[in-house]
């Protein structure tokens, strides 16, 4: 079992580009969840999957952030401008069934000067 | 609206001090799940352990215990003789059954509590 995989682990970018973080889910896993970690806020929901659905994306922060899910092994964040404010660690995770323990990647490290 | 509240937001202990991290929640929900993680230096979060609502036992694993208590709707974590590989950001949260919103399945963190474990 390799784990939930995120890719890239450090992105530095200017603002204004477009950035797409990726994410394997662990096989089998039927949640797939995007979490941001700041100083500020901590961690905070973006959107999470059931089955490659969204079921909930109201942590979006705003119309630049979109995620995808094309099948049950991918999925991706894309920020489309990219802004200063957005410089976080993004986390993906997964987890087997509603309610049971998610599943960490290591994280994404997100720049943007 | 669920909440998580851990209102220590740095520890620092010397090492083989018991050392005890608070966590309350709020929730308007009978059924739920609370969890403890840990995020050591090097940032990755790992978990340490589930709870559902129905279960108020205590539980025990090494130098770990937790505390649940619905009364007072907290759950707090314990660390026996603490060492310096405890050194971590500790952060509880919790969950709701799915039934009750769209977000039930996801985790609500609390801020976390930083913990400095000196030798």
């Amino acid at each position: 079992d390799a784990g939930v995989i995120q890719s890239p682990r450090h992105e530095v970018t200017e603002m204004g580009q477009e950035v797409t973080l990726r994410c394997k889910p662990i096989s089998g896993h039927d949640y797939l969840f995007w979490y941001r970690q700041t100083m500020m806020r901590g961690l905070e929901l973006l959107i999470y999957f059931n089955n490659n659905v969204p079921i909930d994306d109201s942590g979006m922060p705003e119309d630049r952030f979109s995620a995808k899910m094309p099948n049950a092994s991918f999925s991706t964040l894309k920020i489309q401008p990219s802004e200063p404010r957005d410089s976080a660690v993004y986390f993906c995770a997964s987890s087997f069934v509603g309610n049971s323990p998610l599943h960490f990647g290591n994280g994404t490290r997100l720049t943007v000067t | 609206a669920q909440k998580v509240t851990q209102a220590q937001t740095e520890i620092s202990v010397v090492e083989k001090e018991d050392v005890t991290l608070d966590c309350v929640y709020e929730t308007r929900d009978t059924t739920y799940y609370l969890f403890w993680y840990k995020q050591p230096p090097s940032g990755e979060l790992v978990f340490l352990i589930r709870r559902n609502s129905f279960d108020e036992q205590n539980e025990i694993s090494g130098r770990y215990s937790w505390n649940f208590q619905k009364s007072t709707s907290s759950f707090n974590f314990t660390i026996t003789a603490s060492q310096v590989v405890d050194s971590a950001v500790y952060f509880c949260a919790l969950s709701e059954a799915a039934s009750n919103s769209n977000s039930g399945y996801a985790l609500n963190f609390g801020k976390g509590t930083s913990l400095l474990v000196t030798p």
